[in-house]
């Protein structure tokens, strides 16, 4: 059964700084991984989608990596703003199904 | 498109009653799937399908029921609704494993509280 981490599960930052969010998983088995912001009350915006084949995405200020062997992506968010403030969740889809197994997320508060 | 629409987008219930939270796609996806948000935790997969007239468990399938008549719709159904059963549903839908590199849409949700 795959399993998924997300560290640090919240995180405040004054505004400007670079942030790292860092997403484990247990079965490395997985077909893509994507990435998503929720802002509170709304459902999932996606942000990258990444492909078992590829080792970065990237979609302006946000970078994804995936290492697929160590169970390890992460998001790279530069020069972050208060529009950030969200929480982001990330979601590997596995090789042999199809379904999306999600951890708790990490909840981004960017201070003005 | 309009993507993934759910509704409705609240909904209050008393314990016993049942309700169908109504799921609807507009990008031809093959698969579907029905997850469950509870405060502060992560998605929990209740249902899924394939495909028009397939449908499997998830995580937590128990108090729920759906059904896959047509490609575009997947409700989901409570036939006796519980306190346990207050959270927020999620619906979403993706293209279906070979059929190229795609990600998951999901709708807005379905705020459920259950008095």
């Amino acid at each position: 059964k795959q399993e998924v981490t997300q560290i640090p599960a919240a995180l405040s930052v004054p505004e400007g700084e670079n942030l790292v969010l860092n997403c484990s998983f247990t079965d490395s088995a997985i077909y893509n991984l994507q990435w998503f912001r929720q802002d509170p009350g709304k459902g999932l915006t996606s942000l990258l989608l990444i492909q078992s084949s590829q080792r970065e995405q990237t979609s302006g200020r946000l970078n994804a990596s995936l290492d697929k062997s160590s169970g390890r992506s992460t998001l790279y968010i530069a020069a972050s703003q208060p529009g950030d403030s969200a929480t982001y969740l990330c979601g590997p889809r596995r090789t042999s199904g199809s379904r999306l197994t999600f951890g708790e997320g990490t909840q981004l508060t960017v201070n003005p | 498109n309009a993507g993934v629409t759910q509704t409705p987008k609240f909904r209050i219930l008393k314990i016993g009653q049942s309700m169908t939270l109504q799921c609807t796609q507009d990008m031809n996806h093959n698969y579907m799937y029905w997850y469950r948000q509870d405060p502060g935790m992560g998605l929990k997969l209740i249902y899924y399908s394939v495909g028009a007239g397939i449908t499997d468990k998830g995580e937590v399938p128990n108090g729920y029921n759906v059904s896959r008549s047509t490609t575009e719709d997947f409700p989901l159904r409570l036939e006796l609704a519980a306190p346990s059963q207050t959270s927020v549903y999620f619906c979403a839908s993706t293209l279906g494993r070979g059929r190229g590199h795609q990600g998951y849409t999901f709708g807005s949700g379905t705020r459920l509280t259950v008095v």
